[in-house]
């Protein structure tokens, strides 16, 4: 089944604990992207990768980091946690080109700092 | 002012109602357009695309005014299944096709 798998589920930790949320996709997708959702806010995107070993910065980048080594996975760290850095977070991807966009989503990752 | 802005609702309508939402973006280089659907804490799953001449899935009609920089989406005869939240969203060239989300509108259907 073509999927994305984020995990965990549900993370609380305590500010200054670095963590690792975890992402990958068995679709072969070049493009993979986090963002995060808070009430009033929307979707917006913290990073993203248009393949292996490229990255780019999205909307609000600040606190996080990511990496791309393998294709089909894109974790993303909190090196030092804060607790406005408490949100829903989703993992997605979608194959590279223009016209087709689509993006598959992960069930989401909530994470609270305390 | 937001890139993309939505009515955040709630549409309380009833079963069997036709329901229409907005959704106006600020950036006239947007090039393509979509609706996500999302239920509750959920992940966002794609509705339809919206292209310029306007498309049809089933009890979905999403329409595009380019002039105008709006895109609609009406739903006819609602479903007490279609409750959910509604986001518009719209990419440009430049960022890797960035996708701008909306806030979303949120429907809920009633019996």
């Amino acid at each position: 089944e073509a999927q994305v798998t984020q995990n965990p589920r549900y993370l609380i930790t305590v500010t200054g604990k670095k963590l690792t949320v975890t992402c990958s996709q068995n679709m072969n997708h070049e493009y993979m992207s986090w963002y995060r959702q808070d009430p009033g806010l929307g979707l917006r995107q913290i990073y993203y990768s248009m393949n292996v070993e490229v990255t780019d910065k999205g909307d609000v980048p600040e606190g996080y980091k990511v990496s791309r080594k393998e294709k089909r996975n894109f974790p993303l760290i909190l090196e030092s946690p804060s607790p406005n850095q408490t949100s829903l977070y989703f993992c997605a991807s979608r194959e590279a080109g223009v016209t087709n966009e689509k993006l598959f989503f992960g069930s989401g990752t909530q994470l609270s700092v305390l | 002012r937001k890139e993309v802005e939505q009515d955040p609702g709630p549409f309380n309508v009833p079963e069997g109602a036709t329901v229409a939402f907005n959704c106006t973006y600020s950036n006239s280089a947007s090039q393509s357009f979509f609706w996500y659907r999302q239920d509750c804490r959920k992940e966002p799953k794609l509705l339809m695309s919206v292209y310029s001449s306007g498309n049809e899935d089933g009890r979905f009609t999403a329409q595009l005014n380019r002039a105008s920089q709006y895109i609609s989406l009406l739903i006819r005869d609602s479903k007490l299944s279609d409750s959910a939240t509604y986001l518009c969203v719209v990419s440009f060239t430049g960022g890797g096709n960035k996708l701008t989300f909306g806030t979303g509108t949120q429907l809920k259907v009633e019996l």
